[in-house]
């Protein structure tokens, strides 16, 4: 069985440009979720994407949105980036979209 | 809006006592509650998950309790050890409808050698 993937490990932008995130779910899973992390704080909830869909959406501005593709793979997209994007996002995967996630290791975004 | 309430945000155990960490939430449509454990640098790793039709579950030392009326679930953690020390993280789902999945703020648990 193949976990939760994410890529980059590390990125470091500065303010105003684009970024894309990467998620390869874990075997079997056709769900993926993304989370922003803050440091010290819990994970956000960006949104859902199930069935190349999105299912559901936290409180986030049309600046980041997200594609999932054919094999389940997801990509988090941040516009106009701004210094408070600076955070780890994660990314977890489900079967389905209910019950438990697993979280891939993230990625640490900072924003200059 | 919805939220996810979690107490205390530290607790300090000696190893071989009990812990046990609250959350409250506020959307009744919520169906499906689990309990994630973050060690420093690391992803959440989830430990233990309790559905809306059940009241209680176990595994081995973790057990998790939920009060659907009092819209209000626990972890509960015996014969602490001291790797049983990270941050732990509640969170409430709704499946039905929008898909919503809301965190708690965390608890930073220091089990004492």
């Amino acid at each position: 069985e193949t976990g939760v993937t994410q890529s980059p490990t590390h990125l470091i932008k500065t303010r105003g440009q684009q970024v894309t995130l990467r998620c390869s779910s874990q075997s079997g899973h056709n769900t993926v979720s993304w989370y922003q992390q803050a440091l010290g704080q819990g994970p956000q909830f960006i949104f859902q994407y199930y069935r190349e869909e999105e299912n559901g959406r936290g409180n986030f501005p049309p600046r980041f949105s997200g594609l999932q593709f054919p094999n389940y793979s997801s990509e988090l997209n941040v516009n106009a980036l701004e210094l408070d994007d600076s955070a780890l996002y994660l990314c977890a995967s489900s079967l389905d979209g209910v019950g438990a996630e697993y979280f891939g290791p993230g990625t640490r975004l900072t924003v200059l | 809006g919805e939220n996810v309430e979690q107490h205390p945000s530290t607790l300090s155990v000696q190893e071989g006592d009990s812990a046990v960490i609250k959350c409250t939430y506020s959307d009744s449509a919520s169906n499906y509650f689990p309990w994630y454990k973050q060690e420093l640098g690391k992803r959440p790793q989830l430990i233990i998950d309790i559905r809306s039709n059940v009241g209680e579950k176990k595994d081995q030392r973790i057990a998790v309790t939920l009060n659907k009326t009092a819209k209000h679930f626990s972890l509960h953690i015996t014969e602490t050890q001291p790797e049983d020390s990270a941050v732990y993280f509640c969170a409430a789902s709704t499946t039905s409808g929008t898909y919503k999945y809301i965190f708690g703020t965390g608890t930073r648990l220091k089990v004492l050698a």
